[in-house]
C-alpha cells in the first residue's frame, strides 16, 4: 500500500527565503505527482502536476522535482512571501488498476512570517 | 479555468440525521469524481470513488450504507452521510476528473470542502 511522508511537518520562515518541502512515497509505481496548497478551511489548489516520465516542473517561484526511482520529489519555494503561508500537499497516483483516486501526504504546515 | 463547486461549505447537524453534500463541476463533464474526507493533522484519505451512472467503488473500512454516493450526472455528484455521528465530524472534499480533451485524464480539480460537525 502506498505512503506518503512529508517533512517537515511544519516550517516557519522569514519573509525573502528559499525554502525546500519534501515528499517521499513507498511505492515507486506511480503515474504522476502533485503538489497542492490549502489554505485554512478551503479546498485544494493545484500547483504542480508532474508525469512520471518528467524529472521537474516549474510555475513562478515554484519549482517541483521528481526521483521515482528513490520515491522522492520536493517542492522549491523562491523569494518566499507571507501570502505562500498555507498547508502544502504531496499527493501521487497510482500506476495502472485499482482506485484511482490520489494518496496524499499529511501535509507541510508552512508560516512565512513578515 | 475548471472550477468545481462543494455546498455546503459548512454545517452543523444533529446526531442521528442525514446530511447531503453536493459536488459539482462548473465546465466540465467529469465520468469520475472522488471523495475524501480528512481528520484534522491527518492526511487527506480516499473513501470513494464516484462514476457516472454506475455504483461508487468504495476503499476499505469505508461503509457504503453509511456514505451514501450518487453521480446521476456528468456534472454532479453527492455525498449523503446518514445517521451521522460526532465522529463523523470531519472536513469533506470532493475532485474530479476532467473527462474528454488532450490530456484530460491527468488534472485533477478540487472543490473547496465541506466542514461537517455533528452534535
Amino acid at each position: 500500500k502506498q505512503e506518503v511522508t512529508q517533512i517537515p511537518a511544519a516550517l516557519s520562515v522569514p519573509e525573502g527565503e528559499n525554502l525546500v518541502l519534501n515528499c517521499s512515497f513507498t511505492d515507486s509505481a506511480i503515474y504522476n505527482l502533485q503538489w497542492f496548497r490549502q489554505d485554512p478551511g478551503k479546498g485544494l489548489t493545484s500547483l504542480l502536476l508532474i508525469q512520471s516520465s518528467q524529472r521537474e516542473q516549474t510555475s513562478g517561484r515554484l519549482n517541483a522535482s521528481l526521483d521515482k526511482s528513490s520515491g522522492r520529489s520536493t517542492l522549491y519555494i523562491a523569494a518566499s512571501q507571507p501570502g505562500d503561508s498555507a498547508t502544502y500537499l504531496c499527493a501521487v497516483k497510482a500506476l495502472g488498476g485499482g482506485a484511482d483516486g490520489l494518496t496524499f501526504g499529511k501535509g507541510t504546515h508552512l508560516i512565512i512570517q513578515p | 479555468g475548471a472550477v468545481v463547486s462543494q455546498h455546503p461549505s459548512r454545517v452543523i447537524c444533529k446526531s442521528g440525521t442525514s446530511v447531503k453534500i453536493e459536488c459539482r463541476s462548473l465546465d466540465f463533464q467529469a465520468t469520475t469524481m472522488f471523495w475524501y474526507r480528512q481528520f484534522p493533522k491527518q492526511s487527506l484519505m480516499l473513501m470513494a470513488t464516484s462514476n457516472e451512472g454506475s455504483k461508487a467503488t468504495y476503499e476499505q473500512g469505508v461503509e457504503k450504507d453509511k456514505f451514501l454516493i450518487n453521480h446521476a450526472s456528468l456534472t454532479l455528484s453527492t455525498l449523503t452521510v446518514t445517521s451521522a455521528h460526532p465522529e463523523d465530524s470531519s472536513f469533506y472534499i470532493c475532485s474530479a476528473r476532467r473527462t474528454g480533451g488532450r490530456n484530460s485524464g491527468n488534472t485533477i480539480y478540487f472543490g473547496e470542502g465541506s466542514w461537517l460537525t455533528v452534535v
